[in-house]
């Protein structure tokens, strides 16, 4: 599965737009960028997925670009509980194939 | 609809002792995952089961771990003579069977503190 890079931190005031930016340079036709996140030590949330469409869901919205490199996960109204660590995977799409958690980008939403 | 259920959420072993950590996946979930995290780490794949068959153990020590998900009752990852550095949190995850294009859901996790 193909390496994800990801800022280490980033803050985001209350009540504004997150954008959580992931770069995937390698990654393959087949694979797919994913989004969780982990809450404080809780078990990983899944937020969302998608191939190469543009995809939004009541949680996120996730922007892949055209040649597919990169990716943002958008919050669009973050609030104090969407403090968490996020997690951008990149995956091809097999059954039973596992999830690579990297060091993922510490949200912290800012009152 | 349950979600992943982990049990016991927090265990205490002495050095040498036995753990067991059980996981019960969601509500028509065949498959099962098992990851660890250490502190200050992300998650580190461990193992991944279906019903009564492991499928894939290439993140598991090959000494002193195994797991199982037999085929009445939840799915179990045992750990015998635990030592310190085994200390961390346990996660369990479910998928449904027979789709790629798939989520993981995660469970609370246990976690195990070696003394």
């Amino acid at each position: 599965d193909a390496k994800t890079t990801q800022p280490p931190s980033m803050d985001c005031a209350e009540g504004r737009a997150a954008n959580l930016p992931c770069n995937h340079s390698t990654i393959s036709g087949n694979e797919y960028v994913y989004w969780y996140r982990q809450i404080h030590s809780q078990g990983p949330q899944y937020i969302i997925h998608g191939l190469k469409n543009n995809e939004t869901n009541e949680m996120a919205s996730l922007i892949i670009t055209e040649d597919r490199k990169s990716s943002t996960l958008i919050l669009p109204h973050a609030t104090l509980r969407d403090t968490a660590v996020y997690y951008c995977i990149v995956r091809v799409a097999r059954t039973g194939n596992q999830f690579y958690f990297g060091t993922g980008t510490s949200l912290t939403v800012i009152p | 609809n349950a979600g992943v259920m982990q049990n016991p959420r927090h265990l205490v072993r002495r050095r040498g002792q036995e753990a067991r950590l059980r996981c019960s996946p969601m509500k028509g979930h065949s498959h099962v995952y098992w990851y660890r995290q250490l502190p200050e780490e992300g998650l580190k794949f461990m193992v991944y089961l279906q019903k009564e068959n492991i499928i894939d153990e290439s993140g598991m020590p090959k000494e002193r771990f195994s797991a199982e998900f037999p085929k009445e009752g939840p799915s179990i990852l045992r750990i015998q003579q635990v030592v310190r550095g085994d200390s961390a949190a346990y996660f369990c995850a479910s998928s449904q069977q027979g789709t790629g294009d798939y989520e993981q859901y995660f469970g609370p996790g246990t976690r195990l503190t070696v003394t």
